[in-house]
């Protein structure tokens, strides 16, 4: 079965850069898959944050994408977040998930990590 | 605003038929797959429907999908108390650099 959890620090503050992991077990990162960032603001929709391939090929949401850095390490079998110059409005829940490439079906999620953005 | 337009809300009583839709452009529905996703409160969203009508292993064949040029619709009938969730639409999206758009959700109330 595969699972993904998120871990990284639950406070982070303005201006500051958050960083997550999520790893993953049951299914080698490198065999195939993308593996993406969604956040949820509290209240709120589900936003894309960005997705990598094991080759390190990523794809990032435009609205982001100057403040995101998607990394992967496939031999600890997980893959990480930054999101740089961090404001209130980027307090959320961050998942990550597994995804078909060129596909919006992500089939296997973490279960969450409130990042909470305040001094 | 959301790339994929969905109604805020919608209701219905146990037993029946409800709709929700999700509209887009050439550049996501038009022209790739429409997926849902089901989240209960304080969970994690699960994949409900993919590939425009396909239903994961586990999930009941009252719900189905849906697509019709740049619109989609998920259906549930026989609608159930424990149905009363956030539903989402999701679509890759091939402008620009190619990415994955989401519509801002449909609460559902079952009455």
């Amino acid at each position: 079965q595969v699972q993904l959890q998120e871990s990284g620090p639950g406070l982070v503050k303005p201006s500051e850069t958050l960083s997550l992991t999520c790893a993953v077990s049951g299914y080698s990162i490198s065999s195939g898959y993308y593996w993406g960032w969604i956040r949820q603001p509290p209240g709120k929709g589900l936003e894309w944050i960005g997705s990598i391939y094991h080759s390190g090929s990523t794809y990032y949401n435009p609205s982001l994408k100057s403040r995101v850095t998607i990394s992967v390490d496939t031999s600890k079998n997980q893959f990480s977040l930054k999101l740089s110059s961090v404001t209130a409005a980027d307090t959320a829940v961050y998942y990550c998930a597994r995804h078909l490439v060129g596909a919006a079906h992500f089939d296997y999620w973490g279960q969450g990590t409130l990042v909470t953005v305040s001094s | 605003q959301s790339v994929l337009t969905q109604p805020p809300s919608a209701s219905g009583t146990p037993g029946q038929r409800v709709t929700i839709s999700c509209s887009g452009s050439s550049s996501n529905i038009g022209s790739n797959t429409v997926n849902w996703y089901q989240q209960l409160p304080g969970t994690a969203p699960k994949l409900l429907i993919y590939s425009n009508n396909q239903r994961p292993s586990g999930v009941p064949d009252r719900f189905s999908g849906s697509k019709s040029g740049t619109s989609a619709s998920l259906a549930i009938s026989g609608l159930q108390s424990e149905d009363e969730a956030d539903y989402y639409c999701a679509a890759w999206d091939d402008s620009l650099n190619g990415d994955v758009v989401f519509g801002g959700g449909t609460k559902l109330t079952v009455l």
